[in-house]
């Protein structure tokens, strides 16, 4: 049973272009969620987070938004650059709770110059 | 500041043979998790220790085991290892369960 739950596989954007990642879950009580970069050989990176009791937050580029209801999480990546081609990955956890991450499945984004 | 370093970066075991990890978490920080990520995959969390206790296990047989010493280093045991067993495994520190973790570089296991 996959508790978190993340798409497109993979996605292709041109230079300045917007990239976009959504993620799904399932336990209602998890109340943290990270974004990671992970390049080749490498571990991942945390990019941002988000906590639900705000919608949406903006840490340059990258932006998470964040519905509640629905159970849904997005990673908006504006202005795409050539070096923002990595893996990425959504998590979830309980903060707290010896933060163990929920991991989804990743996205490998390609930003074409 | 030295981050989380793991040692080693890579190995070849054959199957059946037992294999250990090891993981310096930075400085201060206490907790350490460790993760297995099969190749196209996220990350699955395999155990967390806080403090030289074991605060979590993942959904892992047996076989995988683990420990934290006193300085907070931590070793991953795996015994009788399958080819299944190849995959990177990360270890990820954090100061405490209030902070996010930093994850190291990982090992990569391969399996034969």
């Amino acid at each position: 049973q996959q508790q978190v739950k993340q798409s497109p596989q993979s996605l292709i954007v041109q230079k300045g272009g917007i990239s976009i990642i959504n993620c799904a879950y399932e336990n209602t009580a998890f109340d943290y969620f990270p974004w990671y970069q992970q390049f080749p050989g490498k571990g991942p990176a945390l990019l941002i987070a988000i906590r639900p009791d705000v919608s949406e937050k903006k840490e340059g580029r990258f932006t998470i938004s964040f519905n509640k209801s629905a159970k849904q999480f997005s990673l908006h990546i504006m202005d795409s650059q050539p070096g923002d081609s990595a893996t990425y990955f959504c998590a979830a956890s309980i903060w707290g709770n010896f933060n163990k991450f929920y991991f989804g499945s990743g996205t490998k984004l390609n930003v074409k110059p | 500041d030295a981050g989380v370093t793991q040692s080693p970066t890579h190995l070849i075991k054959t199957r059946g043979q037992q294999v250990t990890l090891r993981c310096s978490p930075i400085s201060g920080h206490k907790s350490v998790s460790w993760y297995q990520q099969v190749l196209g995959q996220g990350p699955q969390f395999i155990f967390q220790y806080y403090e030289k206790e074991e605060r979590g296990r993942g959904n892992f047989p047996d076989r995988f085991s683990a420990r934290q010493f006193p300085n907070y280093s931590s070793e991953l045991n795996v015994n009788a290892l399958l080819l299944g067993d190849s995959a990177l495994y990360l270890c990820a520190s954090s100061q405490d369960r209030d902070h996010g973790y930093t994850f190291g570089s990982g090992t990569r296991l391969t399996v034969v």
